[in-house]
């Protein structure tokens, strides 16, 4: 069965701080990865996807994730964060069926 | 085009109540997902439909029912209220498993 593990829980950064998030899967074969963002009161939003192609894939708001093969990694970075990036930010993967599974989350807090 | 909408926003429960959280969406999506969102725990599948007709679990089924009679509604049911389903419930769609998944604004339900 696929399954997700983000294993930073909570994450305290300063502004301009670099920021990495770590995703990890279970499923050996073909994945489609998700990163979405959900922001205090709201629903979640998609953050930046990876199908197929570029393992480095770009999203919204200077976001960016590696996807790696060999380590069933897909993790979230950005170089320089800010204040209105606090928000739970979740990790999903989709292993060729049609369950979209997510990870625990990780919560960000970004400080001015 | 009003998207994903969930009824009711909150509902308090008291134990071995039942009741039913309404999920329907207007862009023909053949994909409609239940997920509950608890504290540190991310998001859990309930259950999910490919098509009208057609339902099947999820991680996390036990105490739910669902149908999905119609290509728009997607219901999720509390047959006898517990208070571990406390929780945040959020129905979302896709029109594929490749596509980002499009969220209701969720429902809060307490069962005390």
């Amino acid at each position: 069965a696929q399954s997700v593990s983000q294993h930073n829980h909570h994450v305290i950064l300063s502004e301009a701080a670099s920021l990495e998030l770590g995703c990890n899967y279970s499923y050996g074969g073909t994945v489609n990865l998700f990163w979405y963002v959900q922001y205090p009161g709201q629903h979640l939003q998609l953050l930046l996807k990876y199908f197929s192609g570029d393992p480095l894939v770009k999203g919204i708001k200077g976001f960016e994730a590696e996807f790696i093969k060999s380590k069933f990694s897909f993790n979230l970075r950005k170089p320089s964060v800010q204040w209105s990036d606090t928000a739970e930010y979740f990790c999903a993967v989709n292993g060729n069926t049609d369950k979209l599974i997510f990870g625990t989350g990780t919560r960000l807090q970004v400080f001015p | 085009n009003a998207g994903v909408t969930q009824t009711p926003k909150f509902r308090i429960l008291k134990i071995g109540q039942s009741m039913t959280l309404q999920c329907t969406q207007d862009m023909n999506h053949n994909y409609m997902y239940w997920y509950r969102q608890d504290p540190g725990m991310g998001l859990k599948l309930i259950y999910y439909s490919v098509g009208a007709g057609i339902t099947d679990k999820g991680e996390v089924p036990n105490g739910y029912n669902v149908s999905r009679s119609t290509t728009e509604d997607f219901p999720l049911r509390l047959e006898l209220a517990a208070p571990s389903q406390t929780s945040v419930y959020f129905c979302a769609s896709s029109p594929t498993t490749d596509s980002p998944l499009h969220f209701g604004n969720g429902t809060r339900l307490t069962v005390t």
